[in-house]
């Protein structure tokens, strides 16, 4: 089974950039799948943040497209978030995830990421 | 945007009752798009069901997905202790692609 992991600060700087990286192990982030990441500010819903195919599409939510890159490596097996110009309402826990059909199947543990000085 | 309300905010109920919880769409949404998590307490999401009906992976039989159109529904046919957490539905297809409800609490009686 496919196992994903997220790494990166738990700590970011208001108007700094967020940088996330999730390690996709068990499976090829090459295979004909979209990999997403969905975020959840403590004690609230889920948001989905945005998409990418190993070919290099990419969808983003509106509200945050702006200012959202997320990327891929497939020598590395891992995809990454970033997001710029934070503010505390980026507080959130992050997850990366692989998508089923047409829904988000398989997901990391999620990360804690926090936007203060 | 499509907007998902799940209602109810919380359902009260004890183990070994039916539980039955509504997912309803702004605007019509194809069955093949929407699909429902479990979360618990510090803990990722777990996919549940998705095309509206089909159980994922591993999933107990206790779980059933059903509805069309604008209005779709988990039903929790027995609970176990360990069912007790929040249920969200998701839609994909409208920007942005992926949305989810507000998510239902399922709370022990």
């Amino acid at each position: 089974q496919v196992q994903l992991q997220e790494s990166g600060p738990g700590l970011v700087k208001p108007s700094g950039t967020l940088s996330l990286t999730c390690a996709v192990s068990g499976g090829s982030i090459s295979s004909d799948i979209w990999w997403s990441w969905v975020r959840q500010p403590p004690g609230k819903g889920l948001e989905w943040i945005g998409e990418i195919h190993h070919r290099g599409s990419s969808n983003y939510n509106p509200s945050l497209k702006s200012r959202v890159t997320i990327s891929i490596d497939k020598s590395k097996n891992e995809f990454s978030l970033e997001l710029k110009s934070v503010t505390a309402a980026d507080t959130a826990v992050y997850y990366c995830v692989r998508h089923g059909f047409f829904s988000l199947e398989d997901w990391g543990q999620g990360t804690l990421v926090t936007a203060s000085s | 945007e499509i907007v998902l309300t799940q209602s109810p905010g919380t359902l009260s109920l004890s183990p070994g009752e039916r539980a039955t919880l509504s997912c309803r769409a702004s605007q019509s949404v194809s069955s093949n798009f929407l699909a429902w998590y479990q979360q618990k307490p510090g803990q990722a999401p777990r996919l549940l069901i998705y095309a509206a009906s089909i159980r994922a992976t591993g999933i107990p039989d206790r779980f059933s997905g059903s509805g069309s159109g604008t209005d779709f529904t988990l039903t929790i046919s027995r609970l176990e202790p360990e069912d007790f957490a929040v249920y969200y539905c998701q839609q994909y297809g409208s920007s942005p692609l992926y949305t989810f409800g507000q998510g239902t609490k399922l709370d022990i009686k």
